[in-house]
């Protein structure tokens, strides 16, 4: 079964915006991920986040991890036109597996 | 200097052919995995190959049998395509042994494979 889900599932705003999306999840996890999609092209990561951290950040990336709500959110400030994307959340637990959730696909207009 | 690198880009074949997507990566990762991205832009797990061992092998058809001849390749080749085999397909790799929980999966291009 689907591990992670993320809202909302498409996201419209205005260069220079902040855009927030959030990502819940089922079991147990060791990390949460976040990755990037350009359209017809492959995901790239963007940020980990640790089971025992509870926030994280990378540039213009804000992340935060709630295990007890088992819920994520993913902050994008002062966001650009290149930001447009798909973005997704994957967990990791102790095996090899990663779960993605559906994505949300962000528009940012100029 | 790609580092998941899968051909062809694109296939479009009519059903009941068999075709080949093939992958390499360059990363040195001990793991390699292949993902199957619907129309909804939904990712699921196919199957995942540890140092040329299978170790996840979700519900897919036996049609779809993967194939890695060393650690720095994973081809999945199709028999008997149908129209609902029609989607994007990612290799990825990330390294897994050891302490490397942390360590992100690296993606493909993706392969858009077009039934008809």
């Amino acid at each position: 079964s689907q591990q992670g889900e993320e809202d909302p599932q498409a996201l419209s705003i205005q260069e220079g915006e902040n855009a927030t999306m959030n990502c819940s999840y089922k079991t147990s996890i060791n990390n949460l991920q976040w990755y990037r999609q350009n359209s017809g092209r492959g995901l790239v990561h963007l940020i980990l986040i640790r089971s025992n951290e509870r926030e994280k950040h990378s540039g213009r990336l804000r992340v935060t991890l709630d295990t007890s709500k088992k819920s994520s959110s993913l902050l994008i400030t002062a966001s650009r036109a290149a930001d447009t994307a798909s973005y997704f959340c994957a967990t990791r637990n102790y095996g090899q597996n990663f779960v993605f959730g559906p994505g949300t696909r962000l528009s940012v207009l100029p | 200097d790609t580092a998941v690198s899968q051909t062809p880009k694109y296939l479009v074949t009519q059903m009941g052919n068999d075709k080949s997507i093939k992958c390499e990566q360059n990363l040195g990762h001990d793991t390699m995995y292949w993902y199957k991205q619907d129309s909804k832009k939904f990712l699921k797990i196919m199957f995942s190959y540890n140092n040329k061992e299978l170790i996840i092998n979700e519900t897919v058809p036996n049609r779809f049998s993967p194939k890695s001849p060393d650690k720095a390749h994973l081809n999945l080749h199709i028999n008997s395509l149908e129209l609902g085999d029609s989607a994007v397909y990612f290799c990825a790799s990330s390294q897994v042994g050891g302490n490397s929980y942390n360590s992100p999966l690296h993606f493909g291009n993706g392969t858009r494979l077009t039934v008809t």
